[in-house]
């Protein structure tokens, strides 16, 4: 299993500014993602991050407002842009071998609060 | 497309009772089920997952599932709930083509009652 570390586990930001989150697995993982959980609800993936090239996005999310970096097989960042009280949510990274029918490890999550 | 649909968002249990979590699932090829445990302010613990093989699962903490395809079913299940159990479930789906890509239910929250 991977053991995935997610940095801050907590923030409060002031609208219209953009907030970076950081993920660190402890083991090289083909495929990581970036999930939002708003309050009270299921995790919806905003997208998959891929090593040394553009994330891919799911339908209702655009890089201009969460733009995500993969340096490297252990390491992904996810920034919320120009960020508006509507983004207070939980994001939680998750990483996986790529195999299929193999879990998804997640992080304790980035609680962002907008005010 | 795959989906999950979690029936019941809020479930009370009395301690030492049976929990029974339903999940059903949509998937136009063989699925691969999975379900999730978050305790409050955590991340997602994986408790057990159907893959391939026998459908009557065993994950930790004394959970199981049985995956029925007849039913498009994936009802998590323990025989005796403890305090410790209350936390909010998730059931998730993925399949090969996507692996790790999951897609969730909208979770059930459990509630064990002394």
């Amino acid at each position: 299993s991977a053991v995935i570390s997610q940095k801050p586990s907590r923030d409060i930001c002031q609208r219209g500014t953009s907030l970076t989150i950081q993920c660190q697995v402890d083991s090289q993982v083909t495929m990581m993602f970036w999930y939002r959980q708003q309050p009270g609800q299921s995790l919806t993936l905003i997208a998959t991050a891929n090593q040394g090239s553009e994330a891919t996005y799911e339908s209702g999310f655009v890089i201009d407002k969460f733009p995500i970096s993969r340096p490297n097989l252990t390491f992904s960042t996810l920034t919320v842009s120009n960020m508006s009280p509507e983004d207070s949510s939980i994001y939680l990274c998750s990483g996986g071998t790529g195999t299929g029918g193999t879990e998804a490890f997640f992080g304790q999550g980035t609680r962002l609060t907008v005010v | 497309a795959q989906s999950v649909t979690q029936l019941g968002s809020h479930v009370s249990v009395s301690e030492g009772a049976l929990v029974l979590l339903r999940c059903n699932y949509s998937s136009s090829v063989p699925p691969y089920l999975f379900w999730y445990v978050q305790y409050p302010n955590q991340g997602l613990q994986l408790l057990l997952k159907y893959t391939t093989g026998a459908t009557l699962v065993k994950g930790i903490n004394g959970f199981e599932a049985e995956f029925k395809k007849s039913e498009t079913s994936f009802h998590l299940t323990k025989p005796s709930a403890h305090m410790s159990d209350a936390a909010e479930y998730f059931c998730a789906v993925s399949v090969r083509e996507r692996a790790n890509n999951l897609f969730f239910g909208t979770g059930t929250r459990l509630t064990v009652i002394p």
